[in-house]
């Protein structure tokens, strides 16, 4: 069975920098194809795709959030971590993790239950 | 472009049909994928490569694509269907994924 638990912090300051932990069980993260991303959703609002890094430490960010990001792995702990800097109030929001089961597909086969992280002074 | 276009609301009677469609010129090159997701809760993931579905999501859901428009079909809706659909797709570089803008289907 495939878990994922975010962590981290829930309230940032403007300007702060955001560390995010995803926890997972349920598969290696050395396994060909295998990746684990970040997705985000504004209250209310759609879902956004941020970041996904691959079993062979290939990453990917959003285009449009790529200089703010950063996505690592641990896999002897089978975390991921998320790092974004300047934090501002409109990245207010649920954070997910999700697993991505081959490179190929691209698909987001599992979600964690996602983190609320607030941006305010 | 690498956007998605949904609808963004939709309304289907109980046990009839609705077509939930997604738009966008990278859908040309790249499948969709397509995500249910229900109040205060994470999405699930129900359909995928056009018309697959994933372990437990029931025989109802299908999907199609044509030309720049991937759709999610739910033949004989069901209460428990009712919530926010969104459609995934790489863009058109191939190396990032853009979502579209959901659809909260309502069933009556």
């Amino acid at each position: 069975q495939i878990t994922l638990k975010e962590s981290g912090h829930t309230v940032v300051k403007p300007s702060e920098t955001l560390t995010l932990t995803c926890d997972f069980s349920g598969f290696s993260l050395t396994t060909t194809g295998v990746g684990v991303g970040w997705i985000r959703q504004p209250p209310g609002k759609a879902l956004e795709w941020l970041a996904l890094i691959y079993w062979g430490d290939d990453k990917r960010y959003s285009p449009s959030l790529k200089s703010r990001l950063s996505i690592t792995k641990d896999t002897s702990k089978s975390q991921v971590v998320l790092t974004m800097t300047t934090m501002e109030p409109v990245d207010t929001g649920t954070y997910f993790c999700v697993y991505s089961r081959g490179q190929a597909a691209g698909n987001f086969d599992n979600w964690g239950q996602g983190t609320l992280v607030t941006v305010s002074s | 472009s690498s956007e998605l276009t949904q609808v963004p609301s939709m309304s289907v009677a109980l046990g009839q049909t609705v077509r939930i469609t997604c738009r966008g010129d990278s859908l040309r090159s790249f499948y969709a994928s397509w995500y249910q997701q229900k109040p205060g809760q994470a999405p699930i993931f129900v359909l995928y490569a056009e018309n697959n579905r994933p372990s437990g999501v029931p025989g109802r859901f299908s999907g199609s694509r044509s030309g720049n428009t991937a759709s999610l079909t739910i033949t004989g809706a069901q209460a428990e269907d009712e919530g926010d659909y969104y459609c995934c797709s790489r863009d058109s570089s191939g190396n990032h994924w853009v979502f579209g803008g959901g659809t909260k289907l309502t069933v009556l």
